[in-house]
């Protein structure tokens, strides 16, 4: 079975550029996840779509983060304009079931697009 | 909002020492997983667990989670370099998305 795959795998821009990371989960994962990790801390949820149906994203900084989710499958998180403090690595998480939290839905990440702001 | 605290932050320990890492949570939790990140890498799954008290092996890899759910901890027996990485842990909250721990970043002297 194929993983969650994820690209660029490497990204450097200038603050106030533009960028944009893409994620093809696991066929048939129908919830999906963006996760934020900075170094040296844990992974911190961005947002969660069920099929192309955002379910939470009060963590996201909607003032320059977004994000969609169009057929239900792959997914783009766009940053615009960036921030130093952007600099992370992005992890893109799918689960088949309907709850993330839920008993036996664990997560399968991809290998994440580590994000550098110049 | 929900937090969930792990200590300690670094561990070194000489290859075959025992290594535990301890995961609190600020609100009870319906269940609690653990996933471990190796250097460079991403984070996989390794356990969840539900149950009050729940006792959970996985070879050398020892799993429980406290009677009021509120804590767990994850203890290794006779480390290995292949054990090396970060270990988080990560329990849903009221909306049911998964908030994680700090980790433990573990380092194994051969």
């Amino acid at each position: 079975e194929a993983g969650v795959a994820q690209s660029p795998r490497y990204k450097i821009i200038e603050k106030r550029q533009s960028v944009a990371f893409w994620c093809n989960p696991i066929s048939g994962h129908a919830t999906l996840y963006w996760y934020q990790q900075i170094l040296g801390q844990g992974p911190k949820l961005l947002i969660q779509f069920q099929n192309n149906g955002v379910v939470d994203d009060s963590q996201l900084p909607k003032d320059r983060f977004s994000a969609e989710r169009l057929k239900g499958v792959d997914s783009t998180l766009k940053i615009q304009p960036a921030k130093l403090e952007d600099s992370a690595v992005y992890l893109c998480a799918s689960v088949p079931g309907r709850l993330a939290g839920g008993p036996y839905n664990e997560q399968f990440f991809g290998p994440g697009t580590r994000l550098t702001v110049l | 909002g929900q937090q969930v605290m792990q200590i300690p932050q670094y561990q070194h320990v000489q290859e075959g020492e025992d290594f535990t890492t301890y995961c609190n949570s600020s609100t009870t939790l319906s269940n609690i997983q653990w996933y471990k990140q190796r250097p460079g890498g991403h984070p996989v799954f390794l356990i969840q667990l539900v149950k009050s008290g729940e006792v959970k092996k996985q070879k050398r890899l020892t799993f429980q989670f406290g009677e009021a759910k509120k804590n767990s901890s994850l203890h290794i027996t006779a480390t290995q370099t292949t054990d090396v990485g970060t270990y988080f842990c990560a329990g849903p909250n009221a909306g049911n998305m998964l908030t994680f721990g700090g980790g433990t970043r573990l380092m194994v002297k051969p």
